[in-house]
């Protein structure tokens, strides 16, 4: 398969620890990359090469990997959070091709 | 620091042929081996769709989805890219974005990855 599946929601209050799931058959072969979208806004990555952080992301956010699943997750959660967030990876049996998960929205309470 | 910026029509008939050009400042794409320029669309409340990549040995690559609607090709100008989308439909009605990309290896496979992103366009396909 060459989808990536992503929970459509995750909640979570102020200062908890959420985590966002991304899940496919590519993953074990090919590296992931997250973007968070704000409403209105161009996407900005957040990790890249599974758990790598571009410079200017706050340390909270961070990037894991096992199997063929990844998971971002965010520490310490702040209202500015709030945003939908995508996986992204290259199809199983074309590298050339790009892969997006459906999206996450996350709700800071 | 590279910034993107898309332009082109806000409104077009359904069966017309879109084109958008991207616009790029400080980034090469002739001189800047394993980069390119890709295009992805996002329509109203949807997921993000990858459209397809020029890449900087002149090589492009699409998504399957689209068939042999699609071209990207390079601008008179160096630092331009150009997407070109025929027989639109209101299917088509998205925001679309330029973003640099490049291309990170795992072993024996690669991917490419969008780091910057250009701020979107919107285009609405109505009659």
């Amino acid at each position: 398969s060459s989808d990536l599946t992503q929970p459509p929601s995750v909640s979570v209050s102020p200062g908890q620890t959420a985590r966002i799931t991304c899940s496919g058959d590519s993953l074990a072969n090919h590296f992931s990359y997250w973007y968070q979208q704000k409403p209105g806004q161009a996407p900005v990555m957040v990790t890249f090469k599974d758990t790598e952080r571009p410079s200017g992301v706050p340390r909270r956010f961070s990037g894991s990997k096992s199997g063929t699943i990844v998971t971002l997750t965010i520490s310490e959660v702040q209202p500015e959070d709030e945003a939908d967030y995508y996986c992204q990876s290259a199809d199983t049996t074309d590298t050339y091709l790009v892969i997006f998960g459906g999206g996450t929205k996350l709700t800071v309470l | 620091q590279i910034t993107l910026k898309e332009s082109g029509p806000t409104l077009v008939k359904p069966t017309q042929t879109l084109t958008l050009t991207c616009t790029i400042t400080d980034f090469s794409l002739t001189t800047s081996p394993g980069e390119g320029v890709a295009w992805i669309r996002q329509a109203p409340g949807k997921a993000l769709e990858w459209l397809g990549i020029y890449y900087w040995n002149d090589d492009r690559f699409y998504s399957h989805s689209l068939g042999s609607r699609l071209t990207i090709t390079k601008g008179a100008s160096k630092t331009q890219v150009v997407l070109t989308m025929t027989h639109m439909e209101p299917v088509d009605t998205a925001t679309y974005f330029c973003a640099h990309a490049l291309t990170f290896c795992l072993e024996t496979t690669c991917s490419f990855n969008m780091d910057v992103w250009g701020q979107g366009t919107t285009v609405i396909v109505s009659s």
